[in-house]
């Protein structure tokens, strides 16, 4: 198994803001790295696959680089609708892997 | 169109057998490179893969419930079966399916809530 850590666990940002997330894995993964949103009660819907390409229907404020083992979600402008909890999920394992989250929070 | 639904008891017993089935459609579990999987979520707290089965019947589980998940497949009603003994209280989780193909999990069922109580 290969291990995600995603980091911060929360954060608190405004309407407008830039904010960005990071995931590490211990061991490299290549491209094999991808970015989901999760509301409340609702299941993760898919932003970001292959580290960088984004998914149908995705705004292109949303981003993502890295290969390796360091990866990040840029949201460029913070929208209303971007409050959510933000989940990184390496997928070179078979059986793929979780982060532990990041929560968007209104400051 | 690829849709995904979970089926089961919404409420097991301590010590009980978890068994829920996810019924898809839009593709074929026959197809070479796709996989269905098992995600859940307690309360409040991050996603967790339980398990996943192939086109190929290759299965993965998390080694730290490997002992107590079985995933099967019936193909011909497009439907994957996850069983989990020994339900605990912690296992309180909202259970999702989901569809893979090669490193793309992009389609979810709308998960089911399950609690584990006496």
């Amino acid at each position: 198994d290969i291990p995600v850590t995603q980091s911060p666990s929360s954060l608190s940002a405004s309407v407008g803001d830039r904010v960005t997330i990071t995931c590490r894995t211990s061991q490299s993964i290549s491209t094999f790295l991808n970015w989901y949103q999760q509301k409340p009660g609702k299941a993760p819907k898919l932003l970001i696959y292959s580290a960088s390409t984004l998914h149908s229907g995705v705004p292109s404020r949303f981003s993502g680089s890295g290969s390796g083992t360091d990866f990040s979600l840029t949201i460029t402008s913070l929208q209303p609708e971007d409050f959510a909890t933000y989940y990184c999920q390496q997928s070179y394992s078979s059986l793929p892997i979780f982060g532990g989250g990041t929560k968007v929070e209104i400051k | 169109q690829i849709t995904l639904k979970e089926s089961g008891p919404t409420l097991v017993k301590p010590t009980q057998t978890l068994t829920l089935t996810c019924t898809f459609s839009g593709f074929s579990l026959s197809t070479n490179g796709v996989g269905v999987g098992w995600i859940r979520q307690p309360p409040g707290k991050a996603l967790e893969w339980l398990g996943i089965i192939y086109w190929d019947d290759d299965r993965h589980y998390s080694p730290s419930l490997k002992s107590r998940l079985t995933i099967t497949k019936d193909t011909s009603k497009n439907q994957v079966v996850l069983t989990m003994t020994n339900m605990d209280p912690v296992d309180t989780a909202t259970y999702f399916c989901a569809h893979r193909l090669e490193d793309i999990v992009a389609h979810w069922g709308q998960g089911i809530l399950v609690t584990v109580s006496s």
